[in-house]
């Protein structure tokens, strides 16, 4: 079936507009992951839902972002007053439930405020 | 913050010749993944072995993970003008949670 999608995939934001970024994941994926990826760094962890329960958001670097997955399978990622350093790809990734399975990835969504 | 680091930062080798990348980390592991990216596009999983596995092959691919060192290492025999990317190994600590841990990569680039 289909991959993990993203949108969109490119977005300009000045600086203290908020957007909002989408995942679809693959379908019948419990679990997903937000990851922000600055240039030339691998990808850090943001949050992790499974199916509508987020189950950590230790990694969500301040109150402006927030991430939601009401009916557990679409999710959103939103950053208020988005500032320049959120400038960066923001991944998202499925997988099936439970340890030792592979993630998928969607191409990401590179953000940049200006 | 990242939990491992992979050495090189940057490999450049002939078509045909092996590549090994290293990966170390820092805490106790669930399993180690390996992904590959190729430039502006997303994460592709390579492979992965689990703590108590020591190495593990697929295809043109070969993982050997040493818990006692903490560190592992991918190598790709034979190695291909499509091989050029960049390389992230990826820890999984802990059961419940399957959020990854990555390491800050190997740019890897091969010279037809």
């Amino acid at each position: 079936g289909a991959g993990v999608s993203q949108s969109p995939r490119y977005k300009v934001a000045k600086r203290g507009q908020d957007v909002a970024l989408r995942c679809d994941p693959i379908s019948g994926h419990v679990s997903l992951f937000w990851y922000q990826q600055a240039l030339g760094q691998g990808p850090e962890f943001l949050t992790y839902f499974q199916n509508e329960a987020q189950l950590d958001k230790s990694g969500l670097p301040s109150d402006r972002f927030f991430a939601e997955r009401p009916e557990g399978s679409v999710s959103t990622l939103k950053i208020q007053r988005t500032q320049q350093e959120d400038s960066a790809v923001y991944l998202c990734a499925s997988s099936s439930a439970g340890t030792n399975y592979e993630q998928y990835f969607g191409p990401g969504t590179r953000l940049t405020v200006t | 913050s990242q939990q491992g680091e992979e050495d090189p930062q940057a490999l450049s080798i002939q078509e045909g010749e092996n590549a090994t990348m290293n990966c170390s980390y820092k805490t106790s592991i669930n399993n180690l993944q390996w992904y590959r990216q190729n430039s502006g596009r997303g994460l592709v999983h390579l492979i992965l072995i689990r703590s108590n596995e020591r190495e593990k092959h697929s295809g043109r691919l070969r993982v050997t993970l040493d818990t006692s060192k903490k560190s592992s290492s991918l190598l790709i025999t034979a190695s291909r003008a499509a091989d050029t990317a960049s390389y992230f190994c990826a820890t999984e600590k802990n059961f419940g949670n399957e959020k990854l841990t990555f390491g800050t990569g190997t740019r890897l680039t091969i010279i037809p």
